[in-house]
């Protein structure tokens, strides 16, 4: 347990459907991140929120949408997705507060799979 | 950001010593370099952190020299639940958030 949970851990959709993915953080952190992971690549930066305000946003199809109504809560909206955004998707949080310099504490993932 | 290289994969048998190297030549001077580990369809974990010299904790020791252009992850005995993907990061996090890039890792296999 890293005190990062997500949820749904698995995901089946198809392209004409909407839903969202859940982040949760019961850290105290004020920094949170959506990554993507698919089959035999590095990992993906998606997106950044620092103290709920985007940050980041690293040239995301706009199928994706990011929200971070919280510091606790992430949300990662999608819609209309393709089959290549099959992948397994990986929140983070991170203190801001200079106390560990890169320490990215991560959540379990969704596994997601787009028919 | 630091580009950072490590070897694809490697193999060790259960209870050797594992050395895993990361290049980083265009470290910056206030980079710190991480290490992260990453079990399948896991979140990766944070393993050890350093800037300098060497770092040890329960878990591996972390062993960077002057030039600070590359380190290396020591992980003494292995067990097979050590097999995992493990990642060398360089950057910084202060005052709010860190854009960092995960390279392609290395692929630790532990034999029986």
């Amino acid at each position: 347990e890293t005190g990062v949970t997500q949820t749904p851990r698995h995901l089946v959709m198809g392209m004409t459907n909407k839903k969202s993915l859940k982040c949760e953080q019961h850290l105290g952190h004020n920094a949170m991140y959506w990554y993507k992971q698919s089959a035999k690549k590095p990992l993906e930066l998606m997106f950044v929120y620092s103290l709920e305000e985007r940050v980041e946003n690293n040239s995301v199809p706009s199928r994706f949408s990011p929200e971070c109504p919280n510091s606790s809560h992430l949300f990662l909206h999608l819609h209309t997705l393709q089959p290549e955004d099959s992948a397994l998707y990986l929140c983070a949080s991170s203190p801001a507060d200079g106390s560990s310099y890169n320490e990215q504490f991560f959540g379990p993932g969704t596994r997601l799979t787009v028919l | 950001l630091a580009k950072t290289t490590q070897p694809i994969s490697m193999d060790s048998y259960e209870g050797q010593e594992v050395n895993i190297t990361c290049s980083h030549n265009n470290i910056a001077t206030n980079d710190y370099i991480t290490w992260y580990q990453q079990f399948p369809s896991q979140g990766p974990r944070f393993i050890i952190q350093g800037y300098k010299t060497k770092v040890t904790n329960e878990v591996a020791s972390l062993f960077i020299p002057a030039d600070r252009k590359s380190s290396t992850l020591s992980l003494p005995r292995v067990s097979l639940s050590d097999t995992a993907v493990y990642y060398c990061l360089v950057g910084l996090l202060r005052g709010g958030y860190q854009k960092v890039t995960f390279g392609t890792g290395t692929k630790l296999q532990v034999i029986p």
